[in-house]
């Protein structure tokens, strides 16, 4: 069965520290990866998604960036945090099928001070 | 443009009374739909969707949802609420028609706040 790991579970960063954030998915190839961002437990903002190696797209102008070295791994980045930049961050996949759901993972509690 | 609408913030329910929780969408085609639980501090789980066929679904952990073409409506429901079903839960779509680019990806409501007292 598939499996979606997500990490570190919380982080606690300074303002202009950077930020990586990794996810990879076993059992299953070539899926679609995404980044979302979920601020005050409610809205789901997409962030990125990608659907193969090296290729990311951006569905919001933010201080983060995405990239997937390898098929089933996402990776979240930032060279400086804001204090804007906290929140609980999402990575899911999902097949490449159109009518297949999401898969998520347990989230990161980023918090920058 | 795809919309979905969860016009309710919270819903408090007594444990053993049905519950709803509502959902209502707006796509240009024809949707796959979608209904996500998440509790505190995790991830969102799958609970269940409707691609095409009978209209109501059934899906994990005893809900439900109706599919309602006239409506525009996706209402998740449960015949008899648990304590342990206090959670958030989202309701999605995805245009079955305009899914290529960002038009694939689902579209999620801001969720609903739901409350089982026992």
């Amino acid at each position: 069965s598939q499996t979606i790991h997500q990490w570190p579970a919380t982080l606690v960063q300074p303002v202009g520290s950077p930020l990586s954030l990794e996810c990879t998915v076993e059992g299953t190839s070539n899926p679609n990866l995404y980044w979302y961002r979920q601020a005050a437990g409610r809205g789901l903002q997409l962030l990125f998604y990608s659907v193969g190696i090296g290729q990311i797209s951006s569905e919001v102008p933010q201080n983060l960036s995405a990239s997937r070295p390898q098929d089933r791994q996402f990776i979240l980045s930032s060279k400086k945090l804001l204090l804007s930049d906290s929140g609980f961050y999402l990575c899911a996949w999902r097949e490449g099928a159109h009518n297949s759901p999401l898969h998520f993972g347990n989230g990161t509690r980023l918090t920058v001070t | 443009a795809q919309s979905v609408a969860q016009p309710e913030d919270q819903v408090n329910v007594a444990e053993g009374n049905p519950l709803t929780v509502k959902c209502t969408y707006s796509v240009s085609g024809n949707p796959y739909l979608f209904w996500y639980v998440q509790y505190p501090n995790r991830g969102l789980q799958f609970l269940l969707k409707y691609i095409t066929g009978d209209n109501l679904v059934k899906g994990s952990y005893g809900f439900e949802a109706e599919f309602n073409k006239s409506q525009t409506s996706f209402h998740l429901k449960k015949p008899s609420a648990l304590v342990s079903d206090s959670a958030l839960y989202f309701c999605a779509v995805r245009d079955r028609v305009n899914y290529g680019g960002s038009q694939g990806n689902l579209i999620f409501g801001k969720g609903t706040k739901l409350s089982v007292k026992p």
